[in-house]
């Protein structure tokens, strides 16, 4: 069973142009969630994916947007860069939306605008 | 609007130590509260969590305490070991696969 994947590892753009980071969820989660982590800060929620719909979302702007494909993967997507987005992007998986399934994280991606 | 607050935002502990960290909320609509650790460039790993229904869990040398009356958890890390220095952060959900609301973190740091 492997746990959840994210790539890539590190990328750095410019203000104003768009990102897509991805995340593969662990073997049998059909559940992907996206959390922005400042430094120093907690993870915030950004959206919730479940089975290819968006089930929740956080206090971001639209430039933030997702996908999740039959697979289960997902993207993040994130237009007009901003300074403020510089950050850790986390994807968490879990087995079901509002189920007792706990959320398991994977390694992030480490996003620096400048 | 932070609905979890997490203190203290640090703590520096001997090896065998007792890290005590505190946790709380106010949506009392949560029912289901995990405790993450993270190391630098990490994501969070789930350690432990409880549900308002009981009172104290415990798994291996970590206890998290709720008092449901009060609004409040806290999480123990019994025996404490170098290798538990990290940042803990605790969390809050309505229901286990939901959104979570994290609480702002707290910087382990223990001594050998």
């Amino acid at each position: 069973e492997t746990g959840v994947t994210q790539s890539p590892t590190h990328l750095i753009k410019t203000r104003g142009q768009q990102v897509t980071l991805r995340c593969s969820s662990q073997s049998g989660h059909n559940t992907v969630s996206w959390y922005q982590q400042a430094l120093g800060q907690g993870p915030q929620f950004i959206f919730q994916y479940y089975r290819e719909e968006e089930n929740g979302r956080g206090n971001f702007p639209p430039r933030f947007s997702g996908l999740q494909f039959p697979n289960y993967s997902s993207e993040l997507n994130v237009n007009a860069l901003e300074l403020d987005d510089s950050a850790l992007y986390l994807c968490a998986s879990s087995e079901g939306s509002g189920s007792s399934g706990e959320q398991y994280f994977g390694p992030g991606t480490r996003l620096t605008v400048t | 609007q932070q609905q979890v607050k997490q203190s203290p935002q640090s703590l520096i502990v001997q090896k065998g130590g007792i890290p005590i960290i505190n946790c709380a909320y106010e949506n009392t609509a949560f029912d289901y509260f995990p405790w993450y650790q993270q190391f630098p460039g990490k994501g969070p790993a789930l350690l432990i969590a409880i549900r308002p229904d009981v009172s104290e869990k415990k798994e291996g040398r970590f206890t998290i305490s709720f008092n449901k009356s009060a609004k409040q958890f806290s999480l123990h890390i019994m025996d404490s070991q170098p290798g538990d220095s990290a940042t803990y952060f605790c969390a809050a959900t309505v229901a286990a696969g939901n959104k979570l609301t994290f609480g702002g973190g707290t910087r382990v740091l223990v001594k050998p």
